[in-house]
Parts: structure tokens; C-alpha cells; sequence
């Protein structure tokens, strides 16, 4: 059974950048497109973007100035970075996978809560 | 970028009743790739509908999806206790893949 799993700071001071790395167990990470998605606290989930694993990304406008996703493909990790944040960018992320370029987010992480305040 | 309303904001129901959950599209969207999530609090959402119509592994058949165009459904036929959650409907056929903002259905 695939199993993914968030880690990194839950506390990031603002204008600073937010890091996350997702741990993918129980399959490959070839082959797949792997997203990340954020819930502010009692809202709504945002798509952030995905990567395949070949490297090829694609970013949601809205974040695109300040995201970055990145592979390693010996570790089975992906990553996100989200550069100069603010207040506004509190959220639970998570990591998921999809099964294809046009397919549903199947597996999903926990989550892993951020707060953004000095 | 395609908007997705849901409706109604919060159903109330009594275990056994049925739920229909309503996903709008701002325009035409291939039905292929609608999908409907269910959040629980404090988990993460879980894939219960793609492709409109599919259910994901696992899923009771008392979930289904409808719809194409700007309109789609997700019913429950009878509500158990443990369905009792906020449901998401997805739309990933094209970038930025968007949610709704997710309909409660909260027991009565």
C-alpha cells in the first residue's frame, strides 16, 4: 500500500521560505505525478502543483512566482518550496499522488500543519 | 481557470436518508475528470468518485456520481454514521486543478 508522508518546520517566520519534503513508501516513485495541496485552517483545499518524475512541473498561477517543486527519485522524496511567505499562506499541506496526468489525487499524506508568524 | 460551486453549503440529515451533493462548473467540462473527495476532520480527504461516475477502490456502492457539462451530483442512498463529513468535487482535467468549496453534511 502506497504511503506518503509530509516533514519539515511547522513554524516559518514571514518573508521567509517554507520547506516540505514528502516521503513516498510502499511503491515506486516513477511513473507518477506527485502534487502538492493546501487547506487553510477551516477552508477550502487549493491545488499548489505537481511534479512527474521525470522533473517537468506544472504550478498553479496564482503560487507560481514563489513555488518550487523538485524530485529525488533515489530517496523517494518530492519537495515544495514556497518563498517569501505571509500570514496567508497558513495551511495544512499535503502531498499526493495521481496515477496518471489526467488522473484523480488517489493517495494522499496526512498533512502537516504550517503557521506562518514571527 | 474553471470555478466549481457547491451546493447546498450544509445538508442536514438523519443517518438512513439520502444525500444529494451538488458540484456547478463556471463552464464545460469534460466529465472524465470530476472527481468528488470526502474529508473527515482532521484526516486528509479521501478519493471517493473520478471520471464523474467511477467509484475509487473500496467505495461503498451507496456513493454514486452523475452529471456532465457544468452539472454534476454525488448521492449517497443511505446515510451511515460514519459518512458524516465534507465532501470536495475536483475538477483535473485541465491546470489549475480546482475544488469546490465543499459541502458539509452534518447529521440532523
Amino acid at each position: 500500500q502506497v504511503q506518503l508522508r509530509e516533514s519539515g518546520p511547522g513554524l516559518v517566520k514571514p518573508s521567509e521560505t517554507l520547506s516540505l519534503t514528502c516521503t513516498v513508501s510502499g511503491g515506486s516513485i516513477s511513473s507518477y505525478y506527485w502534487s502538492w495541496i493546501r487547506q487553510p485552517p477551516g477552508k477550502g483545499l487549493e491545488w499548489i502543483g505537481y511534479i512527474y518524475y521525470s522533473g517537468s512541473t506544472n504550478y498553479n498561477p496564482s503560487l507560481k512566482d514563489r513555488v518550487t517543486i523538485s524530485v529525488d527519485t533515489s530517496r523517494s522524496q518530492f519537495s515544495l518550496k514556497l518563498s517569501s511567505v505571509t500570514a496567508a499562506d497558513t495551511a495544512v499541506y499535503y502531498c499526493a499522488r495521481r496515477g496518471s496526468k489526467t488522473g484523480p489525487h488517489s493517495y494522499w499524506g496526512q498533512g502537516t500543519l504550517v503557521t506562518v508568524s514571527s | 481557470e474553471i470555478v466549481l460551486t457547491q451546493s447546498p453549503g450544509t445538508l442536514s440529515l438523519s443517518p438512513g436518508e439520502r444525500a444529494t451533493l451538488s458540484c456547478g462548473a463556471s463552464q464545460s467540462v469534460t466529465s472524465s475528470y470530476l472527481a468528488w473527495y470526502q474529508q473527515k476532520p482532521g484526516q486528509a480527504p479521501r478519493l471517493l468518485i473520478y471520471g464523474a461516475s467511477t467509484r475509487a477502490a473500496g467505495i461503498p456502492d451507496r456513493f454514486s456520481g452523475s452529471g456532465s457539462g457544468t452539472d454534476f451530483t454525488l448521492n449517497i442512498s443511505r446515510l451511515e454514521p460514519e459518512d458524516f463529513a465534507v465532501y470536495y468535487c475536483q475538477y483535473y482535467g485541465t491546470s489549475p486543478y480546482t475544488f469546490g468549496q465543499g459541502t458539509k453534511v452534518e447529521i440532523k
